[in-house]
């Protein structure tokens, strides 16, 4: 069975300032997806970034970009110039290429921006 | 347009009641799904339609039940729920591109539940 870890429960950063979260799973699957996303307090679950582990270029979206090590099985998200709307809880998701219906999360990172 | 809606908002019923939560998407998309989300974990897939066919029950109690009237529509219809059925219930819905191979997930706002 695959399995998502966020060891981080809660991370703060300041306003322009850099954050990494960190996230790491386990599978057998050699083709598989991974997503971040990003869940502000009005709930609604946004896509942040994702990569096809078949592609060794990292992922990119503006501010947001991914460190993938594929041997290592690491997927961890940097937020550059971090913004107070950034604020959220972050979810990793792992989904397998031959299974595209589910999504397996970790437990979330907390992130609060600072002013 | 990446959007997913649903109704209500919010929704207090007490255990006897008999409600119903929708979710609608106009992206084309032919897969629909639910969640359950408690307070700080992630969502927990509930059902799946694809191709408003019912692919996946993740072993759902039947006081849960799932409706995909037509390929936009998704609903859950929920009968003598329990207060531990008090959570956050997500609608999310996808669509296979021949750009994209995988099902990106889009996610609505949810519904926020309480049952007394």
């Amino acid at each position: 069975a695959q399995t998502v870890t966020q060891s981080q429960p809660e991370m703060s950063v300041q306003e322009a300032e850099t954050v990494t979260l960190s996230c790491t799973y386990d599978t057998s699957e050699n083709n598989y997806y991974l997503f971040w996303y990003k869940q502000p307090p009005s709930r609604q679950m946004i896509l942040v970034i994702r990569q096809e582990a078949y592609k060794q270029q990292n992922a990119t979206e503006n501010r947001f970009s991914v460190n993938f090590q594929k041997a290592a099985k690491s997927f961890s998200l940097k937020i550059s110039d971090s913004q107070l709307g950034d604020t959220a809880m972050y979810f990793c998701a792992f989904m397998k290429r031959r299974n595209t219906d589910k999504l397996i999360f970790g437990t979330g990172t907390r992130l609060q921006v600072f002013p | 347009d990446t959007e997913v809606t649903q109704t209500p908002k919010h929704l207090v019923m007490g255990m006897t009641n008999k409600k119903s939560l929708k979710c609608e998407q106009h992206m084309g998309h032919r897969a629909m799904y639910w969640y359950k989300q408690k307070a700080k974990k992630p969502p927990e897939l509930m059902f799946v339609y694809s191709y408003e066919k019912l692919s996946i029950n993740e072993s759902v109690p039947s006081r849960f039940s799932p409706e995909c009237p037509n390929s936009s529509l998704l609903n859950l219809h929920l009968h003598a729920l329990q207060p531990e059925d008090s959570a956050l219930y997500l609608c999310a819905s996808s669509q296979e591109s021949r750009t994209s191979p995988f099902r990106t997930q889009y996610f609505g706002p949810g519904t926020r539940l309480l049952v007394l």
